[in-house]
């Protein structure tokens, strides 16, 4: 079974400087998909950045990129220039390419940004 | 365009009681899915239906009952609720193609006493 690990259950940044939240997953797989969410205090799952594994260039949307080393099984959320409103939890997730395609969250990450 | 839509958004329960949890799409996505959000745990699946007329276990099933009612619901039935079932669920929705999102409701948070 594929299992995803947040080893940072809370951190911290101040406004304007750049923090990397970390993700490490397990899988037999070698083709699937995976993903940061954002997850507010209003409690709406956000979906910030994605990467599809057979992929080696690294996704960027705007401030948040990742740093996908597919050999380590390691998927790094950057986020740069961090504004009050990157508070939140943010989740790592997995999802197969093939067969039952759910969703396998971490634990979170809590981000709380500095002013 | 309302996406993914949860009822209620708030439930308190006395232990042994029943409820449903109702989820609707309008986006006529093929699969469906119940998760269950705790602190430290993440979201953990409880059932998924890929595609009208089937469900299948998740992660944590147990205590919980699904009914794909057509493409657009599907139910969250707990039959006699524990505080151990106190939580924030989420439903969510795909279209099934490989290269697409899911999309969450806004979640219930069911409060067992």
């Amino acid at each position: 079974a594929q299992t995803v690990t947040q080893s940072q259950p809370e951190m911290s940044v101040q406004e304007a400087e750049t923090v990397t939240l970390s993700c490490t997953y397990d899988t037999s797989e070698s083709d699937y998909y995976l993903f940061w969410y954002k997850q507010p205090p209003s409690r709406q799952m956000i979906l910030v950045i994605r990467q599809e594994a057979y992929k080696q260039q690294n996704a960027t949307e705007n401030r948040f990129s990742v740093n996908f080393q597919k050999a380590a099984k390691s998927f790094s959320l950057k986020i740069s220039d961090s504004q009050l409103g990157d508070a939140a939890m943010y989740f790592c997730a997995y999802r197969r390419v093939q067969g039952a395609q759910k969703l396998v969250f971490g634990q979170g990450t809590r981000l709380t940004i500095n002013p | 365009n309302a996406g993914v839509t949860q009822t209620p958004k708030f439930q308190v329960l006395k232990t042994g009681q029943s409820m449903t949890l109702q989820c609707a799409q309008d986006m006529n996505h093929n699969s469906m899915y119940w998760y269950r959000q705790d602190p430290g745990m993440g979201l953990r699946l409880i059932y998924y239906s890929a595609s009208e007329g089937t469900t299948d276990k998740g992660e944590v099933p147990n205590g919980y009952n699904v009914s794909r009612l057509n493409k657009r619901e599907f139910s969250l039935r707990l039959e006699s609720a524990a505080p151990s079932q106190t939580s924030v669920y989420f439903c969510a929705s795909r279209s099934g193609n490989m290269n697409t999102e899911a999309f969450f409701g806004q979640g219930t948070r069911l409060t067992v006493v």
